[in-house]
């Protein structure tokens, strides 16, 4: 079956720019969660959504950064007035229920640069 | 922090077994170790968890100690296709985030 979509794959924005990037996880799945890696480091967490409630946003690094999944599917990350720092591989995982021990299930990413 | 400790990197011939180890001796009795990999310019990929019992699956085996402190991914026959970087994670189950840390860098040469 369909697995956890992102879009757009790549993405250069200048620094001030605006971004959106979408997630499209697995149907069906309740938990959503958003991560953030930097080059050659692992995954850091941003942002976690039980349907279309956000219950943990303690990982997005400003007020810049702004997530949102109204109707408790597809997400959007975005992020406001980009800078250099932003540069990093975001990344979606999906999971079918919130407090199962089956497996998060990610996206390819969104790999943004910021200029 | 992550609260896990694994080696940077690691070496393995083709077709022999890869064992990756993880120390996470702080896990506490709710806490999975979960393992994922991560192949170049992809999203990580879940290779297997368990609790306390060892545990295989068509990727890998897992061997985790007695006293829970420590376990160790087993790849029996890798191939190029494994060359990764690989996580050691412990969480209560998936409904929480991911601690990744650094992972280990796995290299399968020919």
């Amino acid at each position: 079956g369909a697995g956890v979509s992102q879009s757009p794959r790549y993405k250069v924005a200048k620094r001030g720019q605006d971004v959106a990037l979408r997630c499209d996880p697995i149907s069906g799945h309740v938990s959503l969660f958003w991560y953030q890696q930097a080059l050659g480091q692992g995954p850091e967490f941003l942002t976690y959504f039980q349907n279309e409630a956000q219950l943990d946003k303690s990982g997005l690094p400003s007020d810049r950064f702004f997530a949102e999944r109204p109707e408790g599917s597809v997400s959007t990350l975005k992020i406001q007035r980009t800078q250099q720092e932003d540069s990093a591989v975001y990344l979606c995982a999906s999971s079918p229920s919130p407090g199962g021990k089956e497996t998060q299930y990610f996206g390819p990413g969104t790999r943004l640069l910021v200029l | 922090d992550a609260k896990t400790t694994q080696p940077p990197s690691m070496d393995c011939a083709e077709g022999r077994a890869a064992n990756l180890p993880c120390n996470h001796s702080t896990i506490s009795g709710n806490e999975y170790v979960y393992w994922y990999r991560q192949i170049h310019s992809q999203g990580p990929q879940y290779i297997i968890h368990g609790l306390k019992n060892n545990e295989t699956n068509e990727m890998a085996s897992l061997i985790i100690t007695e006293d829970r402190k420590s376990s160790t991914l087993i790849l029996p026959h890798a191939t190029l296709r494994d060359t990764a970087v690989y996580y050691c994670i412990v969480s209560p189950n998936s409904g929480y985030a991911l601690n990744f840390g650094k992972g280990t860098s796995l290299l399968v040469t020919p």
